[in-house]
This record gives C-alpha cells, structure tokens and sequence, in this order.
C-alpha cells in the first residue's frame, strides 16, 4: 500500500550544527506535506508545510525540500539547539483529502 | 483558548471493559480526528469527522466508535477493551477539510489494557 517513510531513525548531532531529517514517500499523487515534532509525552507539533508545486520551503530555522522525481522530501533545521531535541514526523496529504498518512518518525538527539 | 483537550491522560482498563476517551476543541474547527500512536512508530487514523453530524472510518477503525453531535466534542469509544487497543490516543482539529491545512493536536491518552 501506500506509505511515507524515514530513512534514520535515530540522529544525533552536535548542539550548533545543522540537522537533516530525510522522509520518502511512494504516493506521487500526493500534494501536501507536512513535518511534525513530537517531544516526550506531548502531541505532535505543527512545524512546516509545502505543497507540491514548491521545492522549497523556508520558515524560521527550518527548511523543507521537496524533490517530486524521486519522492523525497527533507527538514533541515539550522544550528541546532537542545530544545530541538524530538521525534520528528513527515505526513502526506493524499489526493487533496484531509486523511494525512504519517511516516515512523526520526529521534532527533543534540549533544550539548 | 485552550486548544484541543483530551481527558483522561491515562486510563487502565481490563479486557472487556468499555469506556469513552474525550476530546474537545474551542476553535470552532469543522475537522477532527483520533490517531493511535504505538511505540516507535508513526500516528494511524481510526475515525475522523468533517463536520457535526458526519463521520467516517480512517485506517484502523475496527474496536472503536466516534459521534460528532456538536461541532466542539469528539468522543472516542471502546465498546470492549483488547490488549491490541494499549495506545497513545491522539485526537486533532483543524479549520478546513481541505487537506492543506495546519492541524492541531490534543495531548493525548495513554490507554493499557490489561
């Protein structure tokens, strides 16, 4: 069937760098994306979207790609801080519906 | 506003019980959902609703029912507890039921079936 999913689940990286969170996704017809975060015991968190007829997304600290020919989409998230420290979710939007399909999630780790 | 509310947090049930997860949200969303979350992995919908009267079923509904009699709540049932339904249940809103659209979520309930 269809999915969305990660290629790392765990990611640690050191507190200033800048982390790259990768997510593949097998639908084409697929055209809204979304990245999540999610922190110990909370709900996920809304931090970025794009459509489908956009590369590129920028919005405070954060970055989303979108590369439509081989279904990959990316979070950058620019020097990165401890509070940036989570489970980070990709969702797809299939086929203009409100049914989002969600991947498995990275664990982000930033080492002080 | 408080956003989307969900009670209990946490909740222990024996096989066979029944119960009712609530969710509300004060943003006068037309759209809301319940996810499950289990460990290391992603949300999966159950049911979800468009507006009040409307329902329908998502991913994985079997085990649950939902009622949206009123634009504000949106309870989850468990007409019969199963050790399968131990979850973190997540229920969200958003504004529009396009697809492109922020949606917003609950803290969450933390079931064990035992």
């Amino acid at each position: 069937g269809e999915s969305v999913g990660l290629h790392l689940p765990t990611l640690s990286v050191q507190e200033g760098d800048n982390s790259i969170i990768n997510c593949a996704y097998s639908n084409s017809a697929s055209d809204y994306f979304i990245w999540y975060k999610q922190e110990s015991g909370k709900g996920p968190q809304f931090i970025i979207d794009i459509r489908s007829n956009m590369d590129k997304r920028q919005g405070q600290r954060v970055t989303v790609l979108l590369n439509k020919t081989v279904k990959h989409l990316s979070l950058q998230i620019a020097a990165t801080q401890p509070g940036d420290s989570a489970v980070y979710f990709c969702a797809e939007n299939m086929d203009g519906s409100y049914k989002l399909i969600f991947g498995s999630g990275t664990r982000l780790l930033v080492r002080p | 506003n408080a956003g989307v509310t969900q009670t209990p947090k946490f909740q222990v049930l024996k096989t066979g019980q029944s119960m009712t997860l609530q969710c509300a949200q004060d943003m006068n969303h037309e759209y809301m959902s319940w996810y499950r979350q289990d460990p290391g992995m992603g949300l999966r919908l159950i049911h979800y609703s468009v507006g009040a009267g409307i329902t329908d079923q998502g991913e994985v509904p079997n085990g649950y029912n939902v009622s949206r009699s009123t634009t504000e709540d949106f309870p989850l049932r468990l007409l019969s507890a199963a050790p399968s339904q131990t979850s973190v249940y997540f229920c969200a809103s958003s504004y529009s039921t396009s697809g492109e659209n922020e949606q917003f979520f609950g803290p969450g309930t933390r079931l064990t079936v035992l």
